[in-house]
C-alpha cells in the first residue's frame, strides 16, 4: 500500500499558526486531500491539491510537492473551534487512502 | 441539499451476532463508499460502488462482511458474525463520480460496539 505519515498530535495557542506535514510514497496518487474531523463527527472536506504548489482558502492553505511526496496543511489565526483531527488522504482515481490523522489541540 | 444519511447512529451487539447498517447517499451521487474507522486511526476503505456495481472490495473481509447497492441508490453493509475487533465507526461517503476531481461527502457514521 501507499503509506501516509503524519504527526500524531500538535498543540498550539489561539491566534497562532500551525503546519501539519504529511508524507507519502511518490507513486500511485493523483492528488492529496485534507479533511477535518471533530470528535464523534464525520470528516469534512478542507482542500485538494493535484498540482504542485499552494492552494489558499481563507485561514487554511495546503501545499503539495509531488516529486517529494510531501504535503502540508497550514492553519492560520487558530481558533478554539479548530481543535480537531486533520486527515491527510491520497487520492487514487476516486479512492482515498487516509493517514491516521493529526490531533490539533488549540489552547487559550 | 440533504447530506449523506446513515442509520442507526449507534449499535451495541454481542460477538457472533449479526448487524446491518444503512446508507442513503446525496441525491445524484453515483459513487458510494463504506469505510471502517477504528478509534485513533484514519478511515479505511471497505468497498466502493459505482451505481450498483462494485468497483473495489479488496479490503472487505468477505468471510463476514457483505454489502449491496441494488438499485444504485441506498446501500447496506452487513456483518455476520461480528467479532470484537469489528468495534469501530462505519462511515458511508458519496461523490458525484461523473469524472474529474470532486470531494467525498461523509455521513455521520454508525458507531458499533461488539461485546
Amino acid at each position: 500500500g501507499q503509506n501516509i505519515d503524519q504527526p500524531t498530535e500538535m498543540t498550539a495557542t489561539e491566534g497562532a499558526i500551525v503546519q501539519i506535514n504529511c508524507t507519502y510514497q511518490t507513486s500511485g496518487f493523483n492528488g492529496l486531500f485534507w479533511y477535518q474531523q471533530h470528535a464523534g463527527e464525520a470528516p469534512t472536506f478542507l482542500s485538494y491539491n493535484v498540482l504542485d504548489g499552494l492552494e489558499e482558502k481563507g485561514r487554511f492553505s495546503s501545499f503539495l510537492s509531488r516529486s517529494k511526496g510531501y504535503s502540508y496543511l497550514l492553519l492560520k489565526e487558530l481558533q478554539m473551534k479548530d481543535s480537531a483531527s486533520y486527515l491527510c488522504a491520497g487520492d487514487s482515481w476516486g479512492k482515498l487512502q487516509f493517514g491516521a490523522g493529526t490531533q490539533v489541540v488549540v489552547t487559550p | 441539499e440533504a447530506g449523506v444519511a446513515q442509520s442507526p447512529r449507534y449499535k451495541i451487539i454481542e460477538k457472533r451476532q449479526s448487524v446491518a447498517f444503512w446508507c442513503n447517499p446525496i441525491s445524484g451521487h453515483a459513487t458510494l463508499y463504506w469505510y471502517q474507522q477504528i478509534l485513533g486511526q484514519g478511515p479505511k476503505l471497505l468497498i466502493q460502488f459505482q451505481n450498483n456495481g462494485v468497483v473495489d472490495d479488496s479490503q472487505l473481509p468477505k468471510d463476514r462482511f457483505s454489502a449491496e447497492r441494488l438499485k444504485g441508490v441506498d446501500s447496506t453493509l452487513k456483518i455476520q458474525p461480528a467479532k470484537l475487533e469489528d468495534s469501530a465507526v462505519y462511515l458511508c461517503a458519496s461523490r458525484t463520480g461523473t469524472g474529474g476531481i470532486d470531494e467525498q461527502f461523509f455521513g455521520p457514521g454508525t458507531r458499533l460496539t461488539v461485546l
